[in-house]
């Protein structure tokens, strides 16, 4: 069974700077998906960045990247020149591609930036 | 973009009411899911839906049915609700097959309070 693992509960960072939240994950299935998504205090879930298990590079998307290692089962969010509105609850998922409609999430890390 | 809507921000209901909570996308994708979302437990899937009059249960359906009559529409039904479905609820939506690298959609969520 698939199980999504994030072990920051909250984290804290000073604007301007970077941070790294955690993802690791478990599968059996060789091709799968991972996705992160953002929840402002507001409550709606923001799609932020995708990285497919086949990928070789590490995806990145503004100021989001992944840290993609693959034998590690890691997949951790990196956020470059973190800005006030960044503080929110971000969400670590992964699709298995056998199982096309079954979205894992981790239980999530919320991030405080500090000015 | 992907708009999806849920029919309520906030809600407040009685034990033993049965409750709707409705949500609608305007994109045209097959599928469509509920979450439930608690802290420190992440987003947990009640059920999904890839079709028309298709239903399948996800890791917690226990106290909650659904229903698509239309494409675009998914309704949760609470059939007695208990102060224990006090909880966010989520609604999702996306394309099938498209692949394992689509992401879903979300809607801003629903506040469900059981008194």
């Amino acid at each position: 069974a698939q199980k999504i693992t994030q072990t920051q509960p909250g984290m804290f960072v000073q604007e301007k700077e970077a941070v790294t939240l955690d993802c690791t994950y478990d599968t059996s299935d060789p091709s799968y998906g991972l996705f992160w998504y953002k929840q402002p205090s507001s409550g709606e879930m923001i799609f932020l960045i995708y990285q497919g298990s086949y990928d070789q590079q590490n995806a990145t998307e503004g100021r989001y990247s992944l840290n993609f290692q693959k034998a590690r089962k890691s997949a951790n969010l990196v956020i470059s020149a973190s800005q006030l509105g960044d503080s929110a609850m971000y969400f670590c998922a992964m699709r298995e591609f056998d199982n096309n409609n079954d979205m894992r999430f981790g239980a999530g890390t919320r991030l405080t930036v500090k000015p | 973009d992907v708009k999806v809507t849920q029919s309520s921000r906030y809600l407040v209901k009685r034990t033993g009411e049965k409750v709707f909570l409705e949500c609608v996308q305007d994109m045209d994708h097959e599928n469509m899911f509920w979450y439930r979302q608690d802290p420190g437990l992440g987003l947990r899937l009640i059920y999904f839906s890839y079709d028309v009059k298709m239903k399948e249960k996800g890791d917690i359906p226990e106290g909650y049915s659904v229903s698509r009559e239309k494409k675009e529409r998914f309704s949760l039904i609470l059939e007695s609700a208990s102060t224990n479905q006090t909880s966010m609820y989520l609604c999702a939506s996306s394309l099938f097959p498209g692949g394992a690298n689509q992401p879903q959609h979300f809607g801003d969520g629903t506040r469900l309070s059981i008194l």
